[in-house]
């Protein structure tokens, strides 16, 4: 089945623990993106990859780091997380990326909550 | 920031009713995407709409796009209780790799 995996689903946490939230699609796309949703403010984009190696920041980066060492993996890393971090996750993928009208695959969503 | 905004907020209606929600983006674009959500899950792909078409329709749903105005609607006749849901727009940019969602539309139709 296609889809777009992700782990954990829930992740209670401390200020300053670093954590890492993986995603994984088996599609063969090569647009990956992470997503933050919080109340009142929709869906905002973290970082993005191209391709393999390629990343590059969304709209709210700060506080996130990204990989992409293989096509179908796309972690999100808190290298330090603060209580501003907590929110609902979204790994999503698409074949081409942008302007290809194409649409977006999304994974189950990671619901993290740092103390 | 280039996101999008919806309107309205919240929307209740009967079930039978049509849907309508309104979506306002702010930067040139290529496509219109329109995504639903079920009470925090993942958000599942609705329907597409170029920046050179003017409607589309796809089964109980019809999506329209005037680009002059950067905003877009989404309507859903005929609408069922399964309908109850959150729905966000979303666009990418004209010569970026970014994707812009809107802040969401809370439908409630009520059986």
């Amino acid at each position: 089945e296609a889809q777009v995996t992700q782990n954990p689903r829930y992740l209670i946490t401390v200020t300053g623990k670093k954590l890492t939230v993986t995603c994984s699609q088996n599609m063969n796309h090569e647009y990956m993106s992470w997503y933050r949703q919080d109340p009142g403010l929709g869906l905002r984009q973290i970082y993005y990859s191209m391709n393999v190696e390629v990343t590059d920041k969304g709209d709210v980066p700060e506080g996130y780091k990204v990989s992409r060492k293989e096509k179908r993996n796309f972690p999100l890393i808190l290298e330090s997380p603060s209580p501003n971090q907590t929110s609902l996750y979204f790994c999503a993928s698409s074949l081409r990326g942008t302007r290809r009208a194409e649409t977006q695959y999304f994974g189950p969503g990671t619901r993290l909550l740092v103390l | 920031s280039q996101q999008g905004e919806e309107d309205p907020q919240a929307l209740s209606i009967q079930e039978g009713e049509n849907a309508t929600m309104n979506c306002s983006y702010k930067t040139s674009i290529n496509n219109l995407q329109w995504y639903r959500q079920n009470s925090g899950r993942g958000l599942v792909h609705l329907i597409l709409i170029r920046s050179n078409e003017r409607e589309k329709h796809s089964g109980r749903l019809r999506v329209t796009l005037d680009t002059s105005k950067k905003s877009s609607s989404l309507l859903i006749t005929a609408s069922r209780a399964a309908d109850t849901a959150s729905y966000f727009c979303a666009t990418d940019e004209l010569a970026g790799n970014q994707f812009y969602f809107g802040t969401g539309t809370s439908l409630t139709v009520i059986p």
